[in-house]
């Protein structure tokens, strides 16, 4: 069966610092790969996917996270955080034996100080 | 997302009444999804469905109900036989399985 593990629950971070966000998961064959952001009282939003082609994928505001097929690692970085990226963030796995249903991570809040 | 809408926002149950959570979507998305959210536990699947009139039990299915008559809706009730109904309710819908969901902006359920 997939799983993913999100190996912080909770990440402070001074504004204009770097973070990870780190995420591992457990498939024996190929998957899809995604973060989530959750801001307080909404749904989910995709901040960005992992398919197939280049291990590094970029999002619009400045997020990255690395495919690591060996590690079963899929972290999320951003090198300069800012105020407003203090959010939960939701690591998934879909495909594979779990088919159409995704598999989320217990989250990382992650709490940017000014 | 603008394309799927759940309703209420907020909604409150008395004991021993069922109540029912709306989610409709325009996305023409053939998978649906319920999920529950409680504090620092993520996402617990509820219920899904991949197809018209057809569903099945997620993780957490007992004390819920569905339905899925037609693509656009998949309606969530809550049975007086869930006796920790107080959570944030989400929505999903899904094109396949090599694609992100989409979700709701949630309904929040508390016991009056």
């Amino acid at each position: 069966a997939q799983s993913v593990t999100q190996l912080d629950s909770q990440v402070p971070v001074f504004e204009e610092a770097p973070v990870e966000l780190r995420c591992n998961y457990s498939s024996s064959v190929s998957v899809y790969l995604f973060w989530y952001v959750q801001y307080p009282n909404q749904g989910l939003q995709l901040l960005l996917k992992y398919l197939s082609g280049s291990t590094l994928v970029e999002s619009i505001n400045g997020f990255e996270a690395e495919f690591n097929k060996s590690q079963t690692s899929f972290h999320l970085r951003k090198p300069s955080v800012h105020i407003s990226d203090t959010a939960e963030y939701f690591c998934a796995v879909s495909g594979g034996s779990g088919g159409f249903k995704t598999i989320f991570g217990a989250g990382t809040r992650l709490f940017v100080k000014a | 997302d603008g394309g799927i809408t759940q309703s209420p926002k907020y909604l409150f149950r008395k004991e021993g009444q069922n109540v029912t959570l709306s989610c409709e979507q325009n996305l023409n998305h053939d998978a649906m999804y319920w999920y529950r959210q409680d504090p620092g536990q993520g996402l617990r699947l509820i219920y899904y469905s991949q197809i018209v009139n057809d569903f099945q039990k997620g993780d957490i299915a007992e004390g819920y109900s569905v339905s899925r008559e037609k693509k656009e809706s998949f309606p969530l009730t809550v049975t007086s036989a869930q006796k920790n109904p107080t959570a944030f309710y989400l929505c999903a819908t899904q094109n396949s399985d090599n694609q992100p969901q989409h979700f709701g902006d949630g309904t929040r359920l508390s016991i009056l």
